[in-house]
């Protein structure tokens, strides 16, 4: 267990409207990931964060935006949501074991957009 | 451009032995993972190779071959808990995580 919580658990919200999905952790990791999974689609990047108010942008960035103003948070928002965002979203922190760091998974939000 | 191959879906019974085949493309290679995933949850991490061989973790064990771009997750002794699926991902010269899109394993009786 790495210590992380991700919140809301699940939602369902309509076209166009704003979502924010938190992430928290309270190991003091420095980098912390969003991806999003969907069926017959590996796990996808959205956007990362190497530190308290750096990130960057992964493969499937558009539509979304992120902010860490805190080490613990990562906020992951929607700006207008649209049905092609219906997935389950999943945060991650990495931390060093053996050779490498290795990605840990928070529990996933399931997001509807109607 | 960066691919991650494995099948998408493997039939074993409890008690036998099964092999999970991935194949990868990632620009420059920095190892390769292996994580088990169970229907509704989390991803959670197995084993890590960056170095041609096996590496043996209990039940579990994972082999690399980098000259052929190839990787394989062994699961011995079945059991109906194994089921699930099991995600291949390669790091790529960037660190970041390519991604396969999973072999879900039934385990059947």
């Amino acid at each position: 267990d790495a210590g992380i919580t991700q919140s809301p658990r699940h939602k369902v919200t309509e076209t166009g409207t704003p979502v924010t999905l938190r992430c928290h952790q309270t190991e003091n990791h420095r980098y912390m990931y969003w991806y999003r999974q969907d069926p017959g689609h590996g796990l996808r990047l959205i956007h990362y964060s190497y530190g308290v108010k750096d990130t960057d942008k992964g493969e499937v960035s558009d539509g979304y935006s992120v902010s860490r103003s805190k080490t613990e948070d990562f906020l992951l928002t929607l700006e207008s949501a649209t049905s092609s965002q219906t997935s389950v979203y999943f945060c991650a922190i990495s931390e060093p074991v053996e050779v490498t760091d290795t990605q840990y998974f928070g529990p996933g939000t399931r997001l509807t957009v109607l | 451009g960066q691919n991650i191959d494995q099948p998408t879906e493997m039939t074993a019974t409890e008690g036998a032995i099964v092999q999970i085949n991935c194949t990868y493309q990632t620009s420059g290679f920095n190892g390769l993972f292996w994580y088990q995933q169970h229907a509704g949850e989390a991803p959670t991490f197995l084993s890590y190779n960056v170095l041609d061989g096996l590496e043996e973790k209990g039940r579990f064990s994972s082999f690399l071959s980098r000259s052929k771009g190839y990787s394989y997750l062994l699961l011995k002794e079945l059991q109906m808990k194994d089921s699930a699926s099991y995600l291949c991902a390669g790091m790529d010269s960037n660190y970041q995580l390519i991604w396969g899109a999973g072999t879900k394993l039934i385990i059947k009786p």
